[in-house]
């Protein structure tokens, strides 16, 4: 059974703080390592996709790395509009359906 | 990125009550797309898989009498939400894959249901 977990499970920063979140995760034939970014009463928002181990992408503040265990969201220089809950989701094997972790709500203060 | 549109957004009725929520891939076809219930402070939990022209296969513990899905067309899902409960008050979000079930999904708004 795929496995997905996040940490930390909150997190509050200053402005321009750099950190990274952390997304663990167990699956049989990772097929996609998806990040999400969801607000209060909203539906996720998609970020990345990650297939393969060493790959990278980035997008304003973030990047996102993978590794054959885990993935790693890095927020650089993060402004209050970054505080939102970031999701990490795996698609392994045959499944059609995402794995998802239970997220990390992030908070940037100035 | 693709477009899903979900409505309502919000959405209060009675006890004893059916409400219907509709979710539509804008700009793409989607033969599987997914309905998810959310808590508050807790992550996506997978209800269904909705399957155009096929009947939706449900996760374990979902009662798919209570939650009817219907998957009509390529760019249509609904979910009614039958004999609504107050414990059935929460946030439904509903997914879809461009790509079909084995690539990035994309999300709908959400529907936050609230049964009085």
């Amino acid at each position: 059974e795929d496995q997905v977990t996040q940490s930390p499970e909150a997190l509050r920063l200053q402005e321009g703080e750099s950190s990274s979140l952390n997304c663990s995760y167990t699956v049989s034939g990772l097929r996609g390592l998806f990040w999400y970014r969801q607000d209060p009463g909203k539906g996720p928002e998609f970020l990345f996709t990650l297939y393969s181990a060493g790959e990278e992408k980035e997008k304003e503040r973030l990047k996102a790395t993978l590794t054959k265990k885990e993935s790693f969201l890095h927020i650089t220089a993060p402004k209050p509009e970054d505080s939102a809950t970031y999701l990490c989701a795996v698609l392994g094997g045959t499944a059609s359906k995402l794995t998802f972790g239970t997220g990390t709500r992030l908070q940037v203060t100035l | 990125g693709a477009v899903v549109s979900q409505h309502p957004s919000r959405v209060i009725c009675k006890s004893g009550t059916s409400v219907k929520i509709e979710c539509r891939s804008l700009d793409f076809q989607a033969t599987t797309m997914f309905w998810y219930r959310q808590f508050p402070k807790q992550s996506l939990m997978l209800m269904a898989t909705s399957n155009e022209g096929s009947k939706a296969t449900y996760e374990q513990g979902v009662e798919k009498d209570k939650f009817l899905i219907n998957h009509a067309s390529l760019t249509l899902s609904t979910l009614t939400v039958t004999s609504a409960h107050p414990e059935d008050s929460s946030f439904y979000i509903c997914s879809a894959s461009p790509g079909g079930g084995g690539t990035e999904a994309f999300f709908g708004q959400g529907t936050r249901l609230t049964v009085v």
